[in-house]
């Protein structure tokens, strides 16, 4: 499959525990993108990169919330000390940016619960 | 700051109907807006790709239209079908989501 991945698919938590996420978007895919969705909201744009650069960042990134890409492949969100506000579906995204198209593809989503 | 709204929030039809879903954005500076489904509890499937030189695109039973000047996009769904029950959802420039349209198709 040459989908996005993401891992893993569901994450419970206890409140004040640090988490961390992957993801590993479509090869060649230079862009990579972080998204956060609670239920019945559209998705929020956390950040995004292009390669290894993060280019952007919400403000509803906090300072508990840290992405990387290190390597301009994989990408990792971690968020520390969680809180029962950061229960969420984390979804990433991957594009490619040349001249003309630059369709989004999503993974399937890491669902988290802190408890 | 871009915002997209989405109207209806619900919308439930039967099986046989054309249905058209709205998302309307405030920045007509975009240069491109993308449709996708989402099942619940799942990932977004990408739809239907409207680069902002174009004034729609097709793929099916859908069609997908832009008009930048008066901020609105719709996409039209012909003979819908129980399988096509999902939310939809609109993305400007990839990082403004709408908050979509939760279809039903009633059989």
């Amino acid at each position: 499959d040459t989908g996005v991945s993401q891992d893993p698919r569901h994450k419970i938590t206890k409140r004040g525990q640090n988490v961390t996420f992957r993801c590993d978007p479509i090869s060649e895919h230079n862009r990579l993108y972080w998204y956060r969705q609670t239920l019945g909201q559209g998705p929020e744009f956390l950040t995004y990169f292009q390669n290894e650069a993060q280019l952007e960042k919400s403000r509803l990134l906090s300072d508990r919330f840290s992405a990387e890409r290190p390597k301009g492949s994989f990408s990792t969100l971690e968020i520390q000390r969680t809180e029962q506000g950061d229960s969420a579906m984390y979804l990433c995204a991957s594009s490619v940016i040349a001249t003309g198209e630059s369709e989004q593809f999503f993974g399937p989503g890491t669902r988290l619960t802190v408890l | 700051k871009q915002e997209v709204t989405q109207i209806p929030a619900a919308l439930s039809v039967p099986e046989g109907e054309n249905l058209v879903l709205n998302c309307s954005f405030t920045d007509s500076a975009i240069y491109n807006l993308q449709w996708f489904r989402q099942d619940p509890g799942k990932g977004l499937t990408s739809l239907l790709l409207i680069q902002s030189s174009q004034r729609e695109q097709t793929s099916g039973r859908l069609n997908a239209s832009l008009d930048k000047s008066s901020g609105r996009s719709t996409l039209y769904i012909a003979a819908s079908q129980p399988g096509d029950s999902a939310t939809y959802l609109c993305v400007c420039e990839q990082f403004y989501f709408g908050t979509g349209t939760s279809l039903t198709v009633i059989p």
